[in-house]
């Protein structure tokens, strides 16, 4: 069955400090794994997308890695800001066929910067 | 650009009633999807346009209907309203064209938050 599992369900930092968020999936056949930012009351937005080659992804203070062996995948977060206040959510992507993909959502992870 | 726009952004409705959930693309993007978010669970796919003329079901069908308007618009049905249908309902595009297929990302829109009492 196909999985995706993010773990803590919720953190709760120091504005400055780093953070690192976690993400363990069994998807088959694996096309991507992205990360979503979903600020309360929006829609989710992406920050990286990783394929089966990349196993590193930055934008901005935001990384992410990808171990396609352990089928795990991690999001650091560097100099957390109050903006970073938001839920984190793992999507892996499956090639179901030729140009059709079937998208696996997380549960997420909430993040709570306190000033 | 707009981006995705949903409307309404709140509803709430009684058991039974019907009402249809809009959504537009202002992207050109051919696929078109319907997700709900329920807590303690990942966006689950209701139903999915892979592009104009097209439907197919999703993972939770059960007590929606779509129509895929025309490229820009893809709506969202309930028939006869339950309360296990209280979600957040958000609506998502995708271009199939251009970049490497993976790459071309879903852009989501703001979401609708149903209530059925």
């Amino acid at each position: 069955k196909n999985q995706v599992e993010q773990s803590p369900q919720s953190l709760i930092i120091l504005e400055g400090k780093n953070c690192t968020l976690q993400c363990n999936y069994t998807v088959s056949p694996f096309s991507n794994l992205r990360w979503y930012k979903q600020d309360t009351g929006r829609g989710p937005v992406s920050l990286t997308i990783m394929t089966f080659s990349e196993n590193t992804k930055s934008n901005g203070r935001y990384t992410a890695t990808l171990d396609a062996d352990t089928k795990q995948s991690s999001l650091h977060i560097t100099a957390s800001q109050l903006s970073d206040s938001a839920s984190y959510i793992c999507v892996v992507s499956a090639n179901v066929n030729s140009g059709t993909y079937k998208y696996i959502f997380g549960t997420g992870t909430r993040l709570k910067v306190l000033a | 650009n707009a981006g995705v726009t949903q409307t309404p952004k709140f509803q709430v409705l009684k058991t039974g009633q019907s009402m249809t959930l809009q959504c537009a693309q202002d992207m050109n993007h051919n696929s078109m999807y319907w997700y709900r978010q329920d807590p303690g669970m990942g966006l689950r796919l209701i139903y999915y346009s892979a592009s104009e003329g097209t439907t197919d079901k999703g993972e939770v069908p059960n007590g929606y209907n779509v129509s895929r308007l025309n490229k820009r618009e893809f709506s969202l049905r309930l028939e006869s309203a339950a309360p296990s249908q209280t979600s957040v309902y958000f609506c998502a595009s995708r271009r199939t064209s251009g970049l490497p297929l993976p790459y071309n990302e879903q852009f989501f829109g703001p979401g609708t938050r149903l209530t059925v009492l």
